[in-house]
């Protein structure tokens, strides 16, 4: 596709309700990351895939949060037992190659979870 | 561990006026940095980036960057703000060798008025 595309846009859930979001990153990037954004904060790293390997799960907050990328192209990310503290917007970007050093990843327009 | 900072949570300018959105950072080695634009219900897009060489970086829409090594800094300039260009702008950083994620700022709502 033209960009990173995101569903759905906006997530309404449950306190203890279980979540997918899903990524499409720009057909045939490399790197796939995720980030938080909680209101009014700057996004917050999650995790990082290299085609289907996730090479960097450092930022997931806790064991509710799952993320995949199976074949290398489509990501889902999980959360289990959603708790109001997960409302946020969730960002998906991709890069082009695997050395991203100083390659800019592109953003899609994120899935805003509200947890009530 | 590395770090980027904001310090303003917003900018007022008037629109044909210059703008700066400041940017500072905190890192143990060689930096690359980063400025990225959010509009309402929009996704981060990129700005410009400095990876090496001039300090001087030039990105989209006009705006430029200058890296300043001994203060740690990336200011992101304009020499003529335009009302179009209200928008919320973030600032990050990749250190080298230490991972693939970028590390953001918190954010500064820049707001030109006509």
């Amino acid at each position: 596709g033209a960009g990173v595309s995101q569903s759905p846009r906006y997530k309404v859930a449950k306190r203890g309700q279980d979540v997918a979001l899903r990524c499409d990153p720009i057909s045939g990037h490399v790197s796939l990351f995720w980030y938080q954004q909680a209101l009014g904060q700057g996004p917050e790293f999650l995790t990082y895939f290299q085609n289907e390997a996730q090479l960097d799960k450092s930022g997931l907050p806790s064991d509710r949060f799952f993320a995949e990328r199976p074949e290398g192209s489509v990501s889902t990310l999980k959360i289990q037992r959603t708790q109001q503290e997960d409302s946020a917007v969730y960002l998906c970007a991709s890069s082009l190659v695997s050395q991203t050093m100083n390659t800019e990843a592109f953003f899609g327009q994120g899935t805003r979870l509200t947890v009530v | 561990a590395q770090s980027v900072a904001q310090p303003e949570d917003q900018v007022k300018v008037a629109e044909g006026n210059p703008l700066t959105v400041k940017c500072t950072y905190s890192v143990s080695g060689n930096p690359y940095l980063f400025w990225y634009v959010q509009y309402p219900n929009r996704g981060l897009q990129f700005l410009l980036k400095y990876i090496t060489g001039d300090n001087l970086v030039k990105g989209s829409y006009g705006f430029e960057a200058e890296f300043n090594k001994s203060q740690t800094s990336f200011h992101l300039k304009k020499p003529s703000a335009l009302v179009s260009d209200s928008a919320l702008y973030f600032c990050a950083v990749r250190l080298y060798n230490a991972g693939n994620m970028l590390t953001f700022g918190g954010g500064t709502r820049l707001m030109v008025k006509p």
